[in-house]
């Protein structure tokens, strides 16, 4: 079964200032999706960013990109020019390339809390 | 809809009722899941519909849940003889075919349940 591991329970960043959060994963299979989502206290997930395991290059979505290392099972998210907005529970999901098997399994989640 | 829609958003309920959560998934999307967060906790995955094939039940904590989707668009998620154990958030998604797996799976602002 593929297991999803944030260690990171909490995390403070300054505001404008670059924060990463760590997240691995293990799986046996060579095709699978990875997904980090954010939920602020209104409790609603917003999928931040996501990325395809075929595909070497690192996703970027404006100030948030992946460090996606396949051969480590690492996948983690880097908040470029941090926003009080960006403050929230930020959760690392992984979903199978199989259709047999595409539910979304996610890690614990880190709380972050930006500074101003 | 425009977004998946669930309802209630708030309900307190008496330890031993039944309590029945509805899921309006975003109109086309043939899979749906359930997941239920604790407080400050991660997501655990219930139950997955996909189509009109079996559903993946194997996230039910006990015999009393059981979820049923009509049509394949509602769903419904039944709690029988609640337990204070079963406060929680439930949280319903959905996505395109299952098969894709790559397509991004978008949640509901959940169903705040609490047992007293």
């Amino acid at each position: 079964a593929q297991t999803v591991t944030q260690s990171q329970p909490e995390m403070s960043v300054q505001e404008a200032e670059t924060v990463t959060l760590s997240c691995t994963y293990d799986t046996s299979e060579s095709d699978y999706y990875l997904f980090w989502y954010k939920q602020p206290p209104s409790r609603q997930m917003i999928l931040v960013i996501r990325q395809e395991a075929y595909k070497q290059q690192n996703a970027t979505e404006n100030r948030f990109s992946v460090n996606f290392q396949k051969a480590a099972k690492s996948f983690s998210l880097k908040i470029s020019d941090s926003q009080l907005g960006d403050a929230a529970m930020y959760f690392c999901a992984y979903r199978s390339g199989s259709g047999a098997n595409s539910k979304l399994t996610f890690g614990k989640g880190i709380t972050l809390s930006v500074r101003p | 809809g425009a977004g998946v829609s669930q309802s209630p958003s708030n309900k307190v309920t008496e330890k031993g009722k039944d309590v029945e959560l509805r899921c309006d998934p975003i109109s086309g999307h043939t899979a749906l899941y359930w997941y239920r967060q604790s407080l400050g906790q991660g997501l655990e995955f219930l139950i997955y519909f996909q189509g009109n094939s079996a559903p993946d039940k194997s996230g039910l904590p006990s015999d009393r849940f059981s979820a049923e989707r009509t049509g394949g668009s509602v769903s419904t998620l039944t709690i029988q003889r609640t337990q204070q154990e079963d406060s929680a958030v439930y949280l319903c998604a959905s996505s395109l075919a299952g098969h894709l797996s790559g397509n991004t799976i978008y949640f509901g602002e959940g169903s705040w349940l609490t047992v007293v």
